[in-house]
Order: structure tokens, then sequence, then C-alpha cells
């Protein structure tokens, strides 16, 4: 498949535990943050977004997390799963515009 | 409802020549975005198109212009390639653009420049 990032940090977990992926950003000032998640030779996938109004947000089996004193925000996949493995990015950006900046993403490993 | 599509999927070029890639967006989103992704910068935002008009810009030299059609379609364009242009290229598109909207991504064209 094709490669998003030849030296990504990555985080392997063992399948069914819980995984835990960090973004630091940096712009003090974006109000909005999206994580997608990408597979090999597609495009990146929405997984799940919150705004700088909130501090925790939660979906299907993640949950995201927002600390804007330290401009940190992680996602927690709980019970990974083979099918979870992909490359994570978070993006920052501001409310009133599209143009995203992107982490450099994690790439999340599950070992079986 | 469909998806966001690219075409094509895969390009090989060589320097000095010039591209057009064409994205279609899911239908009723009028705002479409370019990106740029290479292992060595990320994801990279190029532009973004709303009503035809080219409403943001990233920071990636003339040489990178694109379009929107009265449909919303849009292409983007890169004039005298360079090897270092060879990434893989991401539209993606929301409803209006504005406020935090979501962006739903196409698979991206490959592009090779030799």
């Amino acid at each position: 498949g094709e490669s998003v990032g030849l030296h990504l940090p990555t985080l392997s977990v063992q399948e069914g535990d819980n995984s835990i992926i960090n973004c630091a950003y940096s712009n003090s000032a974006s109000d909005y943050f999206i994580w997608y998640k990408q597979e090999s030779g597609k495009g990146p996938q929405f997984i799940i977004d919150i705004r700088s109004n909130m501090d925790k947000r939660q979906g299907q089996r993640v949950t995201v997390l927002l600390n804007k004193t330290v401009k940190h925000l992680s996602l927690q996949i709980a019970a990974t799963q083979p099918g979870d493995s992909a490359v994570y990015f978070c993006a920052e950006g501001l409310n009133y515009g599209q143009n995203f900046v992107f982490g450099p993403g994690t790439r999340l490993s599950v070992l079986p | 409802k469909a998806g966001v599509t690219q075409t094509p999927r895969y390009l090989i070029k060589t320097r000095g020549q010039q591209v057009t890639l064409s994205c279609s967006p899911i239908s009723g989103h009028r705002s479409v975005s370019w990106y740029q992704q290479t292992p060595g910068q990320g994801l990279q935002f190029l532009f973004e198109y709303f009503s035809e008009t080219q409403r943001n810009k990233g920071n990636f030299p003339g040489r990178f212009s694109g379009r929107q059609f009265s449909n919303s379609r849009s292409e983007m364009n890169v004039s005298t390639l360079e090897l270092g242009d060879s990434a893989l290229y991401l539209c993606a598109s929301s409803l209006e653009g504005s406020g935090g909207e979501t962006q739903y991504f196409g698979p991206g064209t490959r592009l090779l420049v030799l």
C-alpha cells in the first residue's frame, strides 16, 4: 500500500487494549479540532471533532480530550481492533475557515 | 450519497510538464479544498474554493492553481512540474466551508514526477 509517512511515531497496542494517541497543536486561537484516520491507499476519514468550548467528547468507541491550557489533544480508542490500524491525524482550525492545519500523524499498529 | 471522487487516481509525468487533477464533491457540498500530502511535509493546505471563487490559499507557489465550476466540481493545475511535486493530492468537500464544518476527503490522486 501507499506510505503516508515513512518516519511517523508509531504506537503498538494489543488487540482489545485501549489506545491513546496524542497531538500537540500550535495555534492558541484554534477553536475547532478534528481527528482523522487514514488507511493505506485511502484519503483521511473523519472520526470525531471537538470545539474549543468543550474539553471532552465521546463517540462510538472513541473519546477526544482537549486541554487548551497546554494545547494538547488526545484520541482514546476503546477495545482496539485490527481494523483500527492506520495513521491518525489531528487537525486544528479556526471556526470561520477551512484551511485546517494537520499534525504529522501517528501510526497505530494493533497486534494480534 | 456518493463520496468525494477524484480522477485520475494515479498519474506519472515528467519535469516541466503540467497536470490537471479533478475533484467531484459530495452532492450538495459547495466548498472544495485541496491538500498536498508527502512523507516529509505531511498534509498541507493548498486552497479552498466556494461558489467558483478561491476563498482561502495556503503557502504554495503560483505554479499551483485551481478553479471551481458552477456544479461545484473543482480542478487543480500544476504547471512546470518539479520532482518535489510528487505527492498524494487530496480533495475535500464540505457543505458551506464555514464555521467548523467537517470536511470529507476523496481517495486522492497519486502524482509521480520523473
